[in-house]
């Protein structure tokens, strides 16, 4: 079975700051991944996708793959209080698979 | 937008209870699903389905059953309730389960087993 593990648990970051997400997943065959997030009080909404091995830009959201290293990242770059939320990465594949989340608090 | 309805919003029973939670969407998606959020486990799937009639088991599906009566509504159902059920759950919906398919999550549903 697919397991997907997030770090940190929880992340606070200064607003206008960095903050970087990690995530590890165990399935080789892994090959779709997406980021979602969720604001407290409501379901959790996609964010970005990101299929092949590298870069993917979407202006402050940048997410990366190193499919040899079964890992998947995201950084969001000059961090506001709206990206006060928690996030999740999560493997599209054969079984939707969700990881274990990373709560962000963006500090004013 | 996508729209995903889930009812109640909030449940509260008790151990050994009969609770049904519903989902209704709007998209005209094929696929449904059902989800359980726990801290420090995440997102878990539960049930889904890929058209009226049909059921697929998840990850993690003892103690709950599921029925998808028509392309629009899916229940998850659990009839002998237990604490280990306390947690929030979700419906979401999606046109297919390809790589670009995007899941559509309704609000939750807050159940507590007392």
């Amino acid at each position: 079975q697919q397991k997907v593990q997030q770090s940190p648990e929880s992340l606070i970051v200064p607003e206008g700051g960095m903050a970087s997400l990690n995530c590890t997943f165990s399935d080789r065959n892994s090959q779709y991944f997406w980021w979602y997030r969720q604001h407290s009080g409501e379901g959790p909404k996609a964010l970005m996708s990101i299929f092949s091995n590298g870069d993917k830009k979407e202006g402050r959201f940048t997410a990366h793959l190193n499919k040899a290293s079964l890992h998947v990242s995201l950084h969001i770059k000059d961090s506001q209080p709206s990206d006060s939320a928690l996030y999740f990465c999560a493997d599209m594949g054969y079984k939707l698979t969700f990881g274990t989340g990373t709560s962000l608090l963006v500090d004013p | 937008e996508a729209a995903v309805t889930q009812s109640p919003r909030n449940k509260v029973t008790v151990t050994g209870g009969n609770v049904t939670l519903s989902c209704r969407q709007t998209n005209s998606h094929n696929y449904m699903y059902w989800y359980r959020q726990d801290t420090g486990h995440g997102l878990r799937l539960i049930h889904y389905s890929y058209g009226a009639g049909n059921l697929q088991i998840g990850d993690v599906p003892d103690g709950y059953k599921a029925t998808r009566t028509t392309q629009e509504d899916f229940f998850l159902l659990l009839e002998l309730a237990s604490p280990s059920q306390t947690s929030l759950y979700f419906c979401a919906s999606s046109s297919g389960t390809g790589r670009g398919d995007t899941l559509y999550f309704g609000a939750g549903t807050r159940l507590s087993v007392l």
